[in-house]
């Protein structure tokens, strides 16, 4: 079964319009966190956000933010006012603890965002 | 250093070469990851090194994969006899112990012709 799963594999905005990447994922464990990366065409990942499990209020930082739906398993990112500088592949992940004792990081498999002037 | 440092950036290999990645750290970070990246899809975890115990490997995916830590810091991703399935960008990562931030690499270039 998928950890991370990202059903979007491409999605268009409007400049200046909010946009919302979806994400849900599968784990065990009770203390875990979620992550989005931004990977520009130039390759490096760029961190955006972070949600903790027991958080209690949802991620802001800037124009992001992250929508944590902790009893549908939902962590979907929504930018807001979207810039032409936005366009770029979104990955989330998942930090969970495994077996092996130590903290597992993986991604989905991303979403193309592409922002229209 | 101030950030993840990886070499070389670039690499082309002829089918059958033996190849290694290096991966310089953020000084201090207990945690490093290596990730593959295929041309359009995610990272896939392939091994994780706590100081230079090498936790879980259970993503190499042949045994022509190996990788190192032996001193804590640098690490070094070395594959042995590519093949074209293995062209990809190897991603290395660091974190200070249960953090909640990753610092990626550039990443290393890997086409093997």
């Amino acid at each position: 079964a998928q950890k991370i799963t990202q059903t979007q594999p491409g999605m268009f905005v409007q400049e200046k319009e909010a946009v919302t990447l979806d994400c849900t994922y599968d784990t065990s464990d009770p203390s875990y966190g979620l992550f989005w990366y931004k990977q520009p065409s130039s390759g490096e990942m760029i961190f955006l956000i972070y949600q903790g499990s027991y958080d209690q209020q949802n991620a802001t930082e800037g124009r992001y933010s992250l929508n944590f739906q902790k009893a549908r398993k939902s962590a979907n990112l929504v930018i807001s006012a979207s810039q032409l500088g936005d366009s770029a592949m979104y990955f989330c992940a998942m930090r969970e603890r495994i077996s092996g004792g130590y903290q597992k990081v993986t991604f989905g498999t991303g979403t193309k965002l592409q922002v229209i002037p | 250093g101030a950030g993840v440092s990886q070499s070389p950036r670039y690499k082309v290999a002829k089918r059958g070469q033996d190849v290694a990645l290096r991966c310089d750290p953020i000084s201090g970070h207990v945690s490093l990851f290596w990730y593959q990246q295929a041309l359009g899809q995610g990272p896939e975890f392939l091994t994780y090194f706590q100081n230079e115990a090498q936790l879980d490997k259970s993503g190499l995916p042949s045994d022509r994969f190996f990788a190192e830590r032996p001193e804590g810091s640098v690490s070094t991703l070395k594959i042995q006899r590519t093949q074209q399935e293995d062209s990809a960008v190897y991603l290395c990562a660091s974190s200070w112990m249960g953090a909640n931030v990753l610092t990626f690499g550039a990443g290393s270039r890997l086409t093997v012709l």
